[in-house]
């Protein structure tokens, strides 16, 4: 079955620092996500891109954030000098269609610890 | 903006049922999802509301009334393996026509023998 992939499952880094997600979409998927977790919190919306470019973003995407698909098969979640509050579990999720019962299909996610 | 509200915590016995409610407000609504979510895992696909009504797939039943911006997941035969947290989350629609989907904090269901 297919599904969607991240790496790496665990990310520890140092305050400042930049950190890049890497996801691997479903292949024949055309809208592709990112969302986050803070431990004991809920699910929060980040970012959707479709057609190479970002079609929605939540308020927490703020300039520190930035998403690339630089091939056919990556998508990834750039934090620029991380903070303490950035540490969460990064979800990626893709998803066929924009419409209908198309649910998004998550990855099962980066934990990202910023010490 | 958007407001979506489930109870925190529920506990239920196996081999009951349990009906966990979400209540949503809105703008641009196009559907409402349930997922479940293991500790420590992704959330998983369980159900999807568009129209009003109950949707009914196995254990599992969802439904949707939009004009009260109510949902409830109704989990039948329950199995402690049930034991987890159960999403609720609203798609809608910006003005470009795509969409965002937004979660609930969860319900984090305990199943006891």
């Amino acid at each position: 079955e297919p599904e969607v992939t991240q790496t790496p499952s665990h990310q520890v880094t140092q305050m400042g620092q930049e950190v890049i997600l890497r996801c691997v979409p479903i292949s024949n998927h055309l809208y592709f996500y990112w969302y986050r977790q803070i431990l004991g919190q809920k699910v929060e919306f980040l970012v959707s891109f479709y057609n190479n470019e970002i079609s929605e973003k939540s308020e927490i995407f703020d300039d520190q954030f930035s998403v690339e698909r630089p091939d056919g098969s990556n998508f990834t979640l750039k934090i620029r000098s991380t903070k303490l509050e950035d540490s969460a579990m990064y979800f990626c999720a893709s998803s066929r269609e924009n419409r209908g019962g198309t649910e998004a299909f998550f990855g099962q996610g980066t934990r990202l610890t910023v010490v | 903006g958007q407001n979506i509200d489930q109870p925190t915590e529920m506990t239920a016995t196996e081999g009951a049922i349990v009906q966990i409610n979400c209540t949503y407000q809105t703008s641009g609504f196009n559907g409402l999802f349930w997922y479940q979510q293991h500790a420590g895992e992704a959330p998983t696909f369980l159900s999807y509301n568009v129209l009003d009504g109950l949707e009914e797939k196995g254990r599992f039943s969802s439904f949707l009334s939009r004009s009260k911006g109510y949902s409830y997941l109704l989990l039948k035969e329950l199995q402690m393996k049930d034991s987890a947290s159960y999403l609720c989350a609203v798609r809608s629609l910006n003005s470009g026509g795509y969409q965002k989907v937004t979660f609930g904090t969860g319900t984090k269901l305990q199943v006891i023998p």
